[in-house]
């Protein structure tokens, strides 16, 4: 089982629905989660972070963590056709020498269509 | 303020050559990570650096691999007698420190071994 598992796609809505993409993550010592936006040939953005359980809303986006379902999700309410991207979901966890290692998935691409 | 920045942004070099990529992480940022991203995949996480000191080095591919970080700031990574499928995408991102915190990326080098 992969570390860090999201659906690779395309998720295809139509534009100002909502997109709902999901990641699950297989260790239970998992503390910080990240959800970021790719452009194609472009560099990973920072959308957003959440620590703890429950819904986390800025703007147009919403996180949600279940850590005893160990899922995250992302939300894009009124979708636009510049929501059209790859989302990389990370996961954060303890690791050797104190240190933190964020784990990617390999990310869902979103398709917004007029 | 400034973001991460990297140089250069892209780079051509023949097999069997060296390269330094270099990284410049976004002022008062202790952790340093690189990771690589080959066409149409995941990213692939390299070395991680917390402050100029570096406790994971597990993922990088091989010996001819090698990074360092000087004061605190600058990060370089060496790719020695390059390989064809070495060519990638090399993303640096920072931290304000390891436990977390968000990453914020650099553009990236394209690296490309003819």
């Amino acid at each position: 089982q992969k570390e860090v598992e999201q659906n690779s796609g395309p998720l295809s809505v139509p534009e100002g629905a909502i997109a709902s993409l999901n990641c699950t993550y297989s260790d239970r010592v998992s503390q910080s989660f990240f959800w970021y936006r790719q452009y194609s040939g472009k560099s990973p953005e920072l959308i957003m972070s959440i620590y703890s359980n429950g819904d986390k809303e800025d703007g147009r986006f919403t996180a949600q963590l279940n850590k005893a379902s160990q899922y995250v999700s992302l939300l894009i309410r009124d979708s636009q056709p510049s929501d059209s991207a790859t989302y990389l979901c990370a996961v954060k966890k303890p690791a050797s020498g104190g240190s933190y290692i964020p784990t990617f998935g390999r990310g869902t691409s979103l398709i917004v269509h007029p | 303020g400034a973001g991460v920045s990297q140089s250069p942004s892209n780079k051509v070099t023949e097999k069997g050559k060296d390269v330094e990529l270099r990284c410049d992480p976004i002022s008062g940022h202790t952790a340093l990570y690189w990771y690589r991203q080959s066409l149409g995949q995941g990213l692939e996480f390299l070395i991680y650096f917390q402050g100029n000191s570096a406790p994971d080095k597990s993922g990088l591919p091989s010996d001819r691999f090698s990074a360092e970080r000087t004061g605190g700031s600058v990060s370089t990574l060496t790719i020695q007698r390059t390989q064809q499928e070495d060519s990638a995408v090399y993303l640096c991102a920072s931290s304000l420190a390891s436990e977390g915190y968000e990453q914020y990326f650099g553009p990236g080098t394209r690296l490309t071994v003819t």
